[in-house]
C-alpha cells in the first residue's frame, strides 16, 4: 500500500463545477497535510496547509479526518486556470515529507 | 513564502559526465533544504535532505556517492550528479523550509536533465 494515494484522475469538469479530491495516507503518525499544485513541467506550488479544523481560501476548501487517515479539498466556482495536477502531500517527523501521485483536474469552457 | 532559484533550468549533457545544480534560497536563510526528483507522470520522490554544515541525509536507494550534495552556506545547497547516464534524466527540484510551526516547503523552479 502506498504512504499517500490519491485517485489520478483526471477529473474534467466545466467551468463553474465543484470539484472534490481525496487523498488517504497511511501513517497514523502524520504531523502536518498540504496540498500543492503542479502545472505542467513546473515546481509545485503551495495551495494551502490543512489544519486540524479544516481550513478555507476562496473558493478552496481543506479538511482533515485523522481518525479515517484522510485529506480532502474542494473547489468551488471552478475556473479554466484551476487546471492543475493537485498534490496531497504528508509530512512525519523530522521532515520525512511523502508526496501522492497527484489528481488531474481538467477544467473546460 | 519563501524564494527559492535554482541554476540551470535545464541542461542537457553527455553520458558519463558530472553535472552541478544549484539551489539557493534568496530570501530566507534555509538550515535545511530538500532534494527531489520527478520522472515524467510521476510524483516528487524526496532524494536527500541537505543540512548547512554537516553531512546530507539520503532516502533509502539513493547513492550519495551517485548524487553529491554540498550545503555550504544558508543560502545555498547543490547538487552534483556524477557521471550521469540517461537514466539519471529526469527532473530535479529543490525546496526550502519554511521555518514556520507548520513546515510548509517552498520549491524552486526545478532543473531539467537530460543525459544523452
Amino acid at each position: 500500500r502506498k504512504e499517500v494515494e490519491q485517485d489520478p484522475g483526471p477529473f474534467n469538469v466545466p467551468e463553474g463545477a465543484t470539484v472534490a479530491f481525496n487523498c488517504t495516507y497511511s501513517n497514523s503518525a502524520s504531523q502536518s497535510f498540504f496540498w500543492y499544485r503542479q502545472d505542467c513541467r513546473k515546481e509545485p506550488k503551495l495551495l494551502m496547509s490543512v489544519y486540524s479544523s479544516g481550513n478555507e481560501d476562496g473558493r478552496f476548501t481543506a479538511q482533515l479526518n485523522r481518525a479515517s487517515q484522510y485529506i480532502s479539498l474542494l473547489i468551488r466556482d471552478s475556473k479554466l486556470s484551476d487546471s492543475a495536477t493537485y498534490l496531497c502531500v504528508v509530512m512525519t517527523g523530522g521532515f520525512k515529507t511523502i508526496f501522492g501521485a497527484g489528481t488531474r483536474l481538467f477544467v473546460k469552457a | 513564502g519563501a524564494v527559492v532559484s535554482q541554476h540551470p533550468s535545464w541542461v542537457i549533457c553527455k553520458s558519463g559526465t558530472s553535472v552541478k545544480i544549484e539551489c539557493r534560497s534568496l530570501d530566507f536563510q534555509a538550515t535545511t533544504m530538500f532534494w527531489y526528483r520527478q520522472f515524467p507522470k510521476q510524483s516528487l520522490m524526496l532524494m536527500a535532505t541537505s543540512n548547512e554544515g554537516s553531512k546530507a541525509t539520503y532516502e533509502q536507494g539513493v547513492e550519495k556517492d551517485k548524487f553529491l550534495i554540498n550545503h555550504a552556506s544558508l543560502t545555498l545547497s547543490t547538487l552534483t550528479v556524477t557521471s550521469a547516464h540517461p537514466e539519471d534524466s529526469s527532473f530535479y527540484i529543490c525546496s526550502v523550509e519554511s521555518g514556520s510551526n507548520y513546515n510548509e516547503q517552498f520549491f524552486g523552479p526545478g532543473t531539467r536533465l537530460t543525459v544523452l
